[in-house]
């Protein structure tokens, strides 16, 4: 079965280094976004990507943040100087231009700023 | 409260149970969608039930939907120890297909 696959599953970072995380959607896909959870918190939207541009951004997805399809299989999130706040789960996910609007979710990249 | 609440917060049950969590949210909708979370691993989505259906079933779950009320709420009849994890409902709203607001989650326990 097709999934969406994250890396790297945990990354730790000094404050003030930039974080690059990554992602391979769902081959056929068109849609790809980034949510985050922060832990014991909700799963928070961030940005939504298609045709190679932002559909739509959260206002948490500061001027900190960047997303990137550098090739026809890799979706990048990138955090230009991280803060401790930025501590979370970052989860991509993936839909298809057919089907209910189900988006299929990676597994989740850690990301620990100390 | 906020845009897709779910309560109970927690919910313990013996396998064989039925579990039913709730899910209220504040703005109109396009569709709600049910996602399940194991334990430190991704979301699985379970179930989609569009704005203009009341009720929607698939395999031993069984979603319904009252606009009037805002509300959700989710049914697994005859539980299983593998369906422990956390359950979370999710909101569309307006013309965007992939901003889903969140709620809180259900941790749900199912004793073997």
């Amino acid at each position: 079965e097709p999934e969406v696959t994250q890396t790297p599953s945990h990354q730790v970072t000094q404050m003030g280094q930039e974080v690059i995380l990554r992602c391979v959607p769902i081959s056929n896909h068109l849609y790809f976004y980034w949510y985050r959870q922060i832990l014991g918190q909700k799963v928070e939207f961030l940005v939504s990507f298609y045709n190679n541009e932002i559909s739509e951004k959260s206002e948490i997805f500061d001027d900190q943040f960047s997303v990137e399809r550098p090739d026809g299989s890799n979706f990048t999130l990138k955090i230009r100087s991280t803060k401790l706040e930025d501590s979370a789960m970052y989860f991509c996910a993936s839909r298809g231009t057919v089907g209910t609007g189900e988006l299929f979710f990676g597994e989740g990249s850690r990301l620990t700023v100390l | 409260s906020q845009q897709g609440e779910e309560d109970p917060q927690a919910l313990s049950i013996q396998e064989g149970e039925n579990a039913t969590m709730n899910c209220s949210y504040k703005t109109s909708i396009n569709n709600l969608q049910w996602y399940r979370q194991n334990s430190g691993r991704g979301l699985v989505h379970l179930i989609l039930i569009r704005s203009n259906e009341r009720e929607k079933h698939s395999g031993r779950l069984r979603v319904t939907l009252d606009t009037s009320k805002k509300s959700s709420s989710l049914l697994i009849t005859a539980s299983r120890a593998a369906d422990t994890a956390s359950y979370f409902c999710a909101t569309r709203g307006g013309t965007s297909y992939g901003k889903l607001t969140f709620g809180q989650g259900t941790i749900l326990t199912v004793h073997p």
